[in-house]
This record gives structure tokens, C-alpha cells and sequence, in this order.
């Protein structure tokens, strides 16, 4: 049940902008989204909730599709501080029982 | 307000051995989850507690249990520890235990077994 996220390492420049994928094969209620700096917690970052609405957060946005079963994580003019572990975290039903893909590693450089 | 704050940070134990990692949750939140974080795995889900409640469990063998407190204070106990057992193991609160709430996490308790 566990989510697989694409790619599963990204390296950009300041500026440039990414795209993470997280797939599941079982039907969402909810996508959630977490950064992870090294040794750090996990921080999250926005939730999206069956109905395929995407959200913003800064130039970090996102979008969900039901009907696939997928989310898209979207990082625009992408900073320094972007620099991280990105997990999606996926609920198949309503019990806070979240399964987390593998992770995609965000490097930006200079 | 205070984080999510989990004892010890570090764990050095033997295999054969158990160990009890403790995890105070933000205060009013009433779901603490504990997840176990690897290089290889990832972050997997363990259990969930609910006002007490186990609500959810994972897919880990029964010498992983967990329990929670009427403070919410959540415990969790790993029985024989074997090799494998080696990592990071994170403990999320979060307000109301459902899709809509966001988890915070504490900054984990990393388990060494030798």
C-alpha cells in the first residue's frame, strides 16, 4: 500500500522548478505532503482532500486526482531552503493510517 | 506551545534485549502515530492511537506494541530486538486524528542494535 513517488532524486538550480509525483494503487481520501531536512523531522506542508483541488503554499503547490489515484507536488522559482526529503503520505480510509512513499531527495544549488 | 517531543533521542541496545521510547504529543492533540524510518523503507507506519485507542496498526511483527496514556502521552515497547530493528522511529501527533488534520512530528528517537 505504500504510495511510489517520482523521480526519487531531482537536481536543480535556483530558479528552476519541479515537479514530484506520488502514485497509489488504492483509492485516496487524502494526500498529505512533508518536507524533511537532514536530520530534522519531517515538516508538513499542505493537505489535499478527495475532490481533486489543488492548493498553494508559497510557490509550493499541489494537486490531487482521485480518479487516479495520484498527487502532484509542484515547486516553483525553486530557493535554497527547498532543499529536502519530500514524502507524500497517502489515507485509504479515515483513521489517520498513513502510508509514506519512499521519498523524493530535492537538491537546489546555486 | 510546545512540539512533539520524543526520549531519548539516542538508544544503543543489544539484540535479545527491549526498550520502551516515549512520546509527548502537542498539547490537545488527541492522535499520536509512530512511524519507523529507514534508508531503504522509508517511513513506515507502526500504530495509532486515538484517545487511548488503538485505532490502526501496521504491518510489524507483535513485539512492536504501543499504548497510550490519558494524558496522550504515547509509549512504544519493542520486545527481542533483533539487527533489523536499527533506526529512526518517529512518533506524529495531530489535533483530531482525521484526513484533515496535518501531522507534526518530534525529532525521533534513533535505535541502535548491536
Amino acid at each position: 500500500q505504500q504510495p511510489v513517488q517520482s523521480p526519487q532524486a531531482v537536481i536543480l538550480r535556483e530558479g528552476e522548478d519541479a515537479v514530484i509525483n506520488c502514485s497509489s494503487s488504492k483509492a485516496l481520501y487524502s494526500v498529505h505532503w512533508y518536507r524533511q531536512k537532514h536530520g530534522e523531522a519531517p515538516v508538513f506542508l499542505m493537505i489535499l482532500l478527495k475532490g481533486g483541488e489543488q492548493k498553494g503554499h508559497e510557490k509550493i503547490s499541489a494537486s490531487f486526482n482521485e480518479k487516479k489515484q495520484q498527487s502532484s507536488l509542484y515547486l516553483t522559482a525553486s530557493q535554497l531552503s527547498y532543499s529536502g526529503t519530500y514524502f507524500c503520505g497517502t489515507e485509504t480510509n479515515t483513521g489517520n493510517q498513513f502510508y509514506f512513499g519512499t521519498g523524493t531527495s530535492l537538491t537546489v544549488i546555486p | 506551545k510546545a512540539g512533539v517531543t520524543q526520549t531519548p533521542r539516542y538508544l544503543i541496545k543489544t539484540r535479545g534485549q527491549q526498550v520502551t521510547l516515549s512520546c509527548s504529543p502537542i498539547s490537545g492533540h488527541r492522535s499520536v502515530s509512530w512511524y519507523q524510518q529507514t534508508p531503504g523503507q522509508g517511513l513506515q507506519f507502526l500504530f495509532e492511537y486515538f484517545s487511548e485507542t488503538q485505532r490502526n496498526k501496521g504491518n510489524f511483527p507483535g513485539r512492536f506494541s504501543g499504548r497510550q496514556f490519558s494524558n496522550s502521552r504515547s509509549e512504544m515497547n519493542v520486545s527481542t530486538l533483533e539487527l533489523g530493528d536499527s533506526a529512526l522511529y518517529l512518533c506524529a501527533s495531530s489535533l483530531r486524528g482525521d484526513n484533515n488534520s496535518p501531522l507534526h512530528f518530534g525529532n525521533g528517537t534513533r535505535l541502535t542494535v548491536t
